[in-house]
């Protein structure tokens, strides 16, 4: 069964660095592209960053250009968010999502597994 | 502020049809055969109900349906259910090594 489990959120101060994961199971990992959504309390999604199925490109969203990084372990099937320069506008509940089929590019983005989400709070 | 425009609550009795438009512009909608639709319901994950525009995946009810015009595109739920009551989200590609969510619509059976 296709699985997504995030973790790694938490309380951090304003400027401070923390990196989520999100560890995957029950599909061919290395061949699916994944992405990084989150959502404030009470508001909407919000697309945060994609990274190609072999790590080779990634896209962020103007809102943490510059700050976050994604990143990916095909070995050990881990799909990684290292944020920086936190922000109390990044305090968020943080997905990760898988692409619908195999090989594709941000241009096929389609998200259809998704985790639970980790709970990131920015606060001093 | 969102580029993709959604109603904020739409309602309809069961057994009713609702649709929910999702309006962008010729940078992303209407460029792309590329808008898909999410259902969340309050605290889980987000599930994909329609890509391509059209398509369903596999197990999503044939009463979910999408269409597009334009630069609007369209959710269609027919035979509204009580378990439709839900909030749903358009995504489009914008073209610009980019993703873009519309506002969200709460869905409401009266």
């Amino acid at each position: 069964q296709v699985h997504l489990v995030e973790s790694g959120g938490g309380v951090v101060q304003p400027g401070r660095s923390l990196r989520i994961s999100c560890t995957a199971s029950g599909f061919a990992f290395s061949t699916y592209s994944m992405q990084w959504v989150r959502q404030a309390p009470g508001k909407g999604l919000e697309w945060v960053a994609f990274i190609r199925y072999d790590g080779g490109n990634a896209y962020y969203a103007d809102a943490v250009k510059g700050r976050f990084t994604i990143s990916r372990d095909n070995s050990n099937n881990m799909l990684y968010l290292e944020m920086n320069s936190l922000r109390a506008e990044d305090t968020a509940v943080y997905y990760c999502a898988k692409v619908l089929k195999q090989y594709q590019m941000l241009n096929y983005y389609y998200m259809d597994v998704w985790g639970t989400g980790t709970r990131v709070t920015v606060s001093s | 502020q969102s580029a993709l425009t959604q109603p904020a609550s739409v309602s309809g009795s069961p057994g009713q049809s609702v649709t929910i438009p999702c309006t962008g512009s010729s940078s992303d909608v209407g460029s792309y055969n590329l808008v898909s639709w999410y259902q969340q319901h309050p605290g889980n994950a987000p599930k994909l109900i329609i890509y391509e525009d059209t398509r369903r995946p596999s197990g999503v009810s044939n009463r979910f349906s999408g269409s597009k015009s334009g630069n609007t595109a369209s959710l269609i739920i027919s035979g509204l259910q009580a378990e439709d009551e839900s909030d749903y989200y358009c995504c489009s590609y914008v073209g610009t090594s980019s993703l873009e969510f519309g506002g969200g619509t709460k869905v409401t059976v009266l």
